[in-house]
């Protein structure tokens, strides 16, 4: 049973840097997949951040191209995001998620960051 | 990239039917998209992978109460024999070469 775990720090200092780590157990991150982040802000619908390939391909939110770094780190079996220059609006509680086949088909718990000073 | 609209709220009684619709934009009318319920406070749980023709594949553990069905760009998640745990926020998700898209989720309560 493939099962993510997102973790990291619960609060965040305005212009700083937001970094989570997703371990993932019951499956290999060198397997064929996407592993990708989803944030979802207080009371708002879910939105694609941005996601690394097995092959370490990234593809990227547009809108939050310039400040995202997505990393697989295959000797942890974990992949990473970094999130620069945050601001409030980055207050949200993060996901992780793997598409194994076209659609996410497996979520991690979820973490809530509060970007505050 | 594509667009996906959901209408923001939908309400049905406890034991009958509801149908929430997720419609593609215009050129991406034949696109797989994906089913997902978030149910208050927990994680998105994937439903059900929908195809343009209305086949579909659920996830491990889903209901048979949960089915889907698509015409044209329109696509469906059918919910027979309402149960409460059924109230939830209902994504549907697609995906293009380089980016991913989720509707603005529909709100189901069960009265």
């Amino acid at each position: 049973q493939v099962q993510l775990q997102e973790s990291g720090p619960g609060l965040v200092k305005p212009s700083g840097t937001l970094s989570l780590i997703c371990g993932v157990s019951g499956v290999s991150i060198s397997s064929r997949a996407w592993w990708s982040w989803v944030r979802q802000s207080p009371g708002r619908g879910l939105e694609w951040i941005g996601e690394i390939s097995h092959s370490g391909t990234t593809s990227y939110n547009p809108s939050l191209q310039r400040r995202i770094t997505i990393s697989v780190d295959k000797s942890k079996n974990q992949f990473s995001l970094n999130l620069s220059s945050v601001t409030a609006a980055d207050t949200a509680v993060y996901y992780c998620a793997r598409a194994a086949d076209g659609s996410f088909t497996d979520w991690g718990q979820g973490t809530l960051v509060t970007v505050s000073s | 990239q594509p667009v996906l609209t959901q209408s923001s709220s939908a309400s049905a009684s406890l034991g009958s039917s509801v149908k929430l619709t997720c419609t593609l934009s215009s050129g991406h009318t034949t696109y797989i998209i994906a089913w997902h319920q978030q149910q208050p406070g927990k994680a998105p749980r994937f439903l059900m992978k929908l195809e343009g023709s209305g086949g579909y594949n659920k996830g491990s553990g889903v209901p048979d109460r949960f089915s889907g069905s698509s015409s044209g760009a329109d696509r469906y998640l059918t919910i027979s024999n309402l149960q409460f745990e059924d109230e939830a926020d209902y994504y549907c998700e697609t995906w293009d070469s380089n980016t991913r898209v989720f509707g603005g989720g529909t709100k189901l309560t069960v009265l």
